[in-house]
């Protein structure tokens, strides 16, 4: 059972440039969401998504688009790579069913450092 | 606004000994609070959460937590810590009318054999 997979694993960019973080899950989990860890700071919401079609900012959603087109994928994109970008991020799943008290499963992160 | 504490970045406790991990929040509607742990490297795990109804949670791996509604706290506990359970340990909130949880920084647990 994969649960939630992310890749890559690791990403070095340079200032400016784009790229996509993958996620799919294999659990028919309505809700995916992405967040940033940064030390000393939490876990902080990116965007969200209830279901196909449905996407939504979380708290820190500027530099980043999603998009869901499936129930298995969420991907993420940078537009315009920024030092300030540099950090780990996870990518997280759940029923919908129960809202916020389902509880939430994550990939095991993709660690991005711009230069 | 909603906040999360986690008053300690670092606790190192001896392998065996007892532990207690803080969490107090800030939050206007009735919360709805979880324990996640994460192992090096990985994502996190959901440890337990509460609801409603009796303060004290069970979860897995033997850890229990208490509500306490008159100090805004949801502490951590476990009896005995085994190496193993060496980690970084998040508290979160959240409410029912919304998806979005409030993380707390973390605190990591540092084992001494």
């Amino acid at each position: 059972n994969a649960g939630v997979t992310q890749t890559p694993k690791f990403q070095v960019l340079k200032t400016g440039q784009s790229m996509t973080l993958q996620c799919a899950q294999d659990m028919n989990h309505e809700y995916m969401s992405w967040y940033r860890q940064d030390p000393g700071m939490g876990l902080r919401l990116i965007h969200y998504s209830v279901g196909a079609g449905i996407t939504d900012q979380g708290e820190v959603p500027n530099g980043y688009n999603v998009s869901r087109s499936t129930t298995e994928d969420f991907p993420l994109r940078l537009l315009s790579a920024a030092p300030s970008q540099t950090s780990v991020y996870f990518c997280a799943s759940s029923y919908i069913t129960g809202g916020v008290g389902s509880p939430l499963h994550f990939g095991n992160g993709t660690r991005l450092t711009v230069t | 606004a909603q906040s999360v504490t986690q008053p300690d970045i670092h606790i190192t406790v001896s392998e065996g000994a007892s532990l207690e991990l803080r969490c107090n929040y800030s939050y206007g509607a009735t919360p709805y609070l979880f324990w996640y742990v994460q192992s090096p490297g990985q994502g996190l795990q959901l440890l337990l959460k509460y609801f409603s109804g009796d303060t004290l949670v069970q979860g897995i791996k033997g850890f229990e937590a208490e509500f306490k509604r008159s100090q805004s706290s949801f502490n951590l506990r476990k009896p005995s810590v085994h190496w193993s359970d060496a980690a970084e340990y998040f508290c979160a909130v959240g409410e029912a009318s919304n998806y979005q949880l409030i993380w707390g920084a973390g605190t990591k647990l540092i084992i001494k054999p």
